[in-house]
């Protein structure tokens, strides 16, 4: 039982490049969402999706597109990575107004 | 606005001592979620508690204990006899019932336990 899967793990790019982070859960819980850790900022939340094709904007949406065509999926794009995208992303589902969280994925912008 | 401040960026202990982590919380809606989640080194965030608004009783697990008080707008988390495990990043978190989706985190707080 996986839950929860992020990848890749691991990810180091270049400015300007675009970059797409995948989550994929094996649940088919309603809600997803992405998260950036940062030092001294906790986890922000980026955007969410109540369903299918419903995504809606977080506290920090900025420089990133998502999209969610099925429900166990929901991927972050960065169009065009920027140094300040350096971060710890984390993907997470909601079930009984819990939410459970990803692996994460460690993306280094140079 | 909602908000989660955690006074304590970093904490040390030796182990067996027992540790308070505090957390204060701010929000206008009368009925919301308290959240403590934990953060080992190796970097998964791991859900330990959910309270909400209504449920003041304090509640232990095994060496955990949670203090809510809704007077103070506090959700302490004691770890008693800490272990070297117990080493990570804890972070308190706060939904509203109105708006469950929004989980607003604190920054956190390093607990390191030495043996």
């Amino acid at each position: 039982d996986a839950g929860i899967t992020q990848s890749p793990r691991y990810k180091i790019t270049e400015t300007g490049r675009q970059v797409t982070l995948m989550c994929h859960q094996t649940w088919s819980h309603s809600y997803m969402f992405w998260y950036r850790q940062d030092l001294g900022h906790g986890l922000r939340l980026i955007y969410y999706s109540a369903a299918a094709d419903i995504t809606d904007k977080g506290e920090v949406p900025d420089g990133y597109v998502v999209s969610r065509s099925k429900t166990e999926n929901f991927p972050l794009t960065l169009e065009s990575a920027t140094r300040s995208q350096t971060s710890v992303y984390f993907c997470a589902t909601s079930f009984a107004d819990t939410q459970y969280f990803g692996p994460g994925t460690r993306l280094t912008v140079l | 606005a909602q908000k989660v401040t955690q006074a304590q960026t970093e904490i040390s202990v030796v182990e067996k001592e027992d540790v308070t982590l505090d957390c204060v919380y701010e929000t206008r809606d009368t009925t919301y979620y308290l959240f403590w989640y934990k953060q080992p080194p190796s970097g998964e965030l791991v859900f330990l508690i959910r309270r909400n608004s209504f449920d003041e009783q304090n509640e232990i697990s095994g060496r955990y204990s949670w203090n809510f008080q809704k007077s103070t707008s506090s959700f302490n988390f004691t770890i008693t006899a800490s272990q070297v495990v117990d080493s990570a990043v804890y972070f308190c978190a706060l939904s509203e019932a109105v708006n469950t989706d929004k989980l607003i985190f604190g920054t956190g707080t390093r607990l390191q336990v030495f043996p």
